[in-house]
């Protein structure tokens, strides 16, 4: 079964601190990641997509990692401001299903001024 | 440039009553996606659309729910016969082929 698992559920940290989240997936015939971010009752935005060839991606103070060996994506945040509080999810589609997403639970971040 | 849109943005509904939840995807986007947010079971698939492909319809829970998507564009999901375990926020998505995904706002389905 392709599972996506995220540690922590929720994350707390002061202002201006840089910041990783955390993903594993199951199954290696990944074919692309994505992380989004949800404010509360809104929908998803996406932040970045790595391809199954692509080790990274960046976007701003977002840097996005995907290691297919070891099963695990992070994203990284810098310099985190008050603005980043939101949950956040990542994705995983897959080669031999579709290119339906299979989502994290997700984790909330809280960062504090 | 537009965005993918839904609509009602919120819909309470009687148990027993049917449902339409409608999407717009970003024009030219081949591909389309129905998936529910609930509490209990987080964000789960429930249908896609590619082209004029069969639709994959693995994802839905039971056989009161369906979906169609007329001329390639706008989808409606449909929930017959609505139940209180169906209440959820449902999104749409679309992207161009296999590529990243775009959401919309969601509608916010609450069964009395």
């Amino acid at each position: 079964k392709q599972e996506v698992t995220q540690i922590p559920a929720a994350l707390s940290v002061p202002e201006g601190e840089n910041l990783v989240l955390n993903c594993s997936f199951t199954d290696s015939a990944i074919y692309n990641l994505q992380w989004f971010r949800q404010d509360p009752g809104k929908g998803l935005t996406s932040l970045l997509l790595i391809q199954s060839s692509q080790r990274e991606q960046t976007s701003g103070r977002l840097n996005a990692s995907l290691d297919k060996s070891s099963g695990r994506s992070t994203l990284y945040i810098a310099a985190s401001q008050p603005g980043d509080s939101a949950t956040y999810l990542c994705a995983a589609t897959y080669s031999n299903a579709g290119n339906m997403l299979t989502f994290g639970g997700g984790t909330r971040l809280m960062v504090k001024p | 440039g537009a965005g993918v849109s839904q609509s009602p943005s919120n819909k309470v509904t009687e148990k027993g009553k049917d449902v339409e939840l409608r999407c717009d995807p970003i024009s030219g986007h081949t591909a389309l996606y129905w998936y529910r947010q609930s509490l209990g079971q987080g964000l789960e698939f429930l249908i896609y659309f590619q082209g004029n492909s069969a639709p994959d319809k693995s994802g839905l829970p039971s056989d009161r729910f369906s979906a169609e998507r007329t001329g390639g564009s706008v989808s409606t999901l449909t929930i017959q016969r609505t139940q209180q375990e169906d209440s959820a926020v449902y999104l749409c998505a679309s992207s161009r082929s296999y590529n990243e995904q775009f959401f919309g706002p969601g509608t916010r389905l609450t069964v009395l």
